[in-house]
């Protein structure tokens, strides 16, 4: 139980355009889902927070208008990237909770983005 | 400072040695503390939980807090090539709103 899914896995985009990361819990309700990212050889940064039906919590330093997250049901939360930029490339990971609790969250299995 | 510091490693070693891997932090607000295991390409998996001071034992694994000197260890007994993953600490607070994780370390357990 408590499975993950992100798709997809990996994906290339040419600068300026935009990516859609979807992440799915297949077994069971989250009520949180979390964004991470993760550069080569560093920690996982949590990007925002997202609850079912509300406006998702960003970190810190994260531009919301450039990583637009929706948890639009109890399953589903996307990440878009709008013009995305070379730096933008990194390790992209969900995590979903069904508790909302960060000790109870069950992660995907991440999506690599570069863009050229 | 970061809040939570982690050796990168890479950090090798024999089938069925005993692995310590280690975690020192600064916010003496953290009282959850987690280690997640992550195989290349994958998301993160939690291999062990535990709140505030003390060890706790699961297997072949074996986490400690030592809330004093703002350290905790995670310790592999007989550790085998399947072992071999970069391994995160991860730590919340009281409030526990969010995970704050350590840069892990890559462990390579040669047969």
């Amino acid at each position: 139980g408590a499975v993950v899914s992100q798709h997809p896995s990996w994906v290339i985009c040419k600068s300026g355009t935009s990516v859609k990361i979807e992440c799915r819990s297949l077994d069971f309700q989250a009520t949180t889902m979390f964004w991470y990212r993760q550069f080569p050889k560093q920690s996982l940064m949590l990007m925002a927070t997202s609850n079912e039906g509300s406006k998702a919590t960003y970190e810190q330093g994260v531009e919301k208008d450039k990583f637009l997250i929706n948890h639009a049901s109890l399953t589903l939360s996307t990440l878009t990237v709008t013009s995305a930029h070379p730096e933008d490339s990194s390790f992209y990971i969900c995590s979903a909770s069904a508790s909302g609790r960060p000790d109870t969250q069950y992660f995907g299995p991440g999506t690599r983005l570069t863009v050229l | 400072q970061k809040e939570v510091e982690q050796d990168p490693g890479p950090l090798s070693v024999p089938e069925g040695a005993i692995v310590s891997l280690n975690c020192t932090y600064s916010n003496s607000a953290f009282q959850y503390f987690m280690w997640y295991r992550q195989y290349s390409r994958k998301g993160p998996e939690l291999l062990m939980y535990t709140y505030s001071s003390g060890n706790k034992e699961d297997g072949r694994f074996t986490a400690q807090v030592d809330k004093s000197s703002k350290y905790i260890s995670l310790f592999i007994r007989d550790s085998q090539p399947s072992d071999s993953a970069t391994y995160l600490c991860a730590m919340g607070d009281t409030g526990f709103q969010k995970l704050v994780f350590g840069t892990g370390t890559r462990l390579l357990v040669s047969p």
